[in-house]
């Protein structure tokens, strides 16, 4: 079945630690994005990437990082730079333009 | 900066009865306006919208959008507990990696 998988669901973290969450697509979609939702405060976008070996900051980059190494995978590390790590974070990829963008499950990361 | 407000925050309604969610926007060159229900997780498409006044049907749930005025409405009549969700409007610009900006959302119960 096409789709997106993140992983892990649930993930916990020691502050000062540094996270990757793992997002990979089968849909061959050259677009890529992480996105973090808190309550009451919708989806704000990370990073985006529109092809391999390209990405871009979104509205709230500071304290995350990406690779696009491979047209499949899309990895978001969070590092101890980031002052409010525990969310929601969500994965999508879309073709491109005017098209709809599909989404992962998520992976709830809680800082303990 | 770009912008998309939704309104109402939450709203509670009985089976039965017909909603209306208004989703406002200011961003600089529009492309496209998207609605998604998010029911746990992964947000679901329903509905994109790039044209003014071409309703979009789907069931019980249609949406249009008003480029002039700036804002799309989603409609659902005979509301089912089903329906119980958050629903997202997100609008795509060009300059953004087609990358999509969301609203807080709508969180919408349906009671029997």
């Amino acid at each position: 079945d096409g789709g997106i998988t993140q992983s892990p669901k649930y993930l916990f973290r020691k502050e000062g630690q540094n996270v990757t969450l793992s997002c990979e697509q089968n849909l061959n979609h050259d677009a890529m994005y992480w996105y973090r939702q808190d309550p009451g405060q919708g989806l704000r976008l990370i990073y985006y990437s529109q092809i391999v070996n390209d990405f871009q900051k979104g509205d709230i980059a500071e304290g995350y990082s990406v690779s696009r190494e491979k047209k499949e995978s899309f990895p978001l590390t969070v590092t101890s730079a980031q002052k409010n790590p525990t969310a929601f974070y969500l994965c999508a990829s879309s073709i491109g333009h005017n098209t709809e963008a599909f989404f992962g499950q998520g992976t709830r990361l809680t800082v303990v | 900066e770009d912008k998309v407000v939704q309104s109402p925050l939450s709203l509670v309604v009985h089976e039965g009865d017909t909603v209306t969610l208004n989703c406002s926007y200011e961003v600089t060159n529009f492309r496209s306006l998207l609605w998604y229900k998010q029911e746990k997780k992964a947000p679901t498409f329903l509905f994109m919208l790039t044209s003014s006044g071409i309703e979009k049907k789907s069931g019980r749930l249609s949406s249009i959008l008003d480029k002039k005025e700036l804002f799309s409405i989603l409609n659902i009549t005979a509301t089912q507990t089903g329906d119980s969700a958050v629903y997202l409007c997100a609008v795509e610009a060009r300059g953004s990696g087609y990358a999509l900006n969301f609203g807080k959302g709508t969180s919408l119960l349906v009671t029997p």
